[in-house]
């Protein structure tokens, strides 16, 4: 079946620092990728998508490229903020009529002043 | 602002109640999902539901069930509360299409 694959974390940074975190993914089909952000206490928000190959999701200076030929879809942001604090979870869509998603175990980061 | 809404951020049930978690959505969704969120397994999907009374089982079904008579409104039923249910209940909605799911805020459920 589908699956997601990221580190757990906690990813810790100094402000201002960049920020990568990696997701790869298995799937058949031609799946929608996702970036999830959950802060604390909060459920999860959309942060980004990508529908198709090569496309770049972008929101709030985060941006990720769905690559086909690895599989990846990594969430990248040039200058963390200690608000950017948070859970962030990689996530496919199976491109099913019903949008089944299949959830990465989630990313912990740590941005401090 | 468009919501997902769960009726209750926090519930302390005792074994063997009968637990109802409510969610309402006030954007027309077609589908709704239940996840339940545990540290180290990341969401799990339990049901969801593309359709008014229409359900289909997810990956952790058991000790679950569903109700959806409303589009609006999905329900989920722990027949009989055991503690290894204790958990953050996530509800979620989303239209046709790679458009993204909408969570609501989440109930943690502790069953003692």
């Amino acid at each position: 079946g589908d699956s997601v694959t990221q580190m757990e974390g906690p990813v810790t940074l100094s402000e201002e620092a960049f920020l990568t975190i990696n997701c790869t993914y298995t799937a058949t089909g031609y799946p929608s990728l996702f970036w999830y952000v959950q802060y604390p206490g909060e459920g999860l928000q959309l942060l980004l998508k990508a529908t198709k190959a090569d496309d770049k999701g972008s929101n709030k200076g985060f941006e990720a490229t769905y690559r086909k030929e690895t599989t990846s879809f990594h969430l990248e942001k040039g200058s963390v903020q200690v608000s950017d604090s948070a859970v962030y979870f990689c996530a496919l869509s199976d491109g099913g009529g019903y949008q089944k998603v299949t959830f990465g175990i989630g990313t912990k980061l740590q941005v401090i002043p | 602002d468009v919501k997902v809404t769960q009726s209750s951020r926090y519930l302390v049930k005792r074994t063997g109640e009968k637990v109802f978690l409510e969610c309402v959505q006030d954007m027309d969704h077609e589908n709704m999902f239940w996840y339940r969120q545990d540290p180290g397994l990341g969401l799990r999907l339990i049901y969801f539901s593309y359709d008014v009374k229409m359900k289909e089982k997810g990956d952790i079904p058991e000790g679950y069930s569903v109700s959806r008579e409303k589009k609006e409104r999905f329900s989920l039923i722990l027949e009989s509360a055991s503690t290894n249910q204790t958990s953050m209940y996530l509800c979620a909605s989303s239209r046709q299409g790679a458009y993204g799911y909408t969570f609501g805020s989440g109930t943690r459920l502790t069953v003692v």
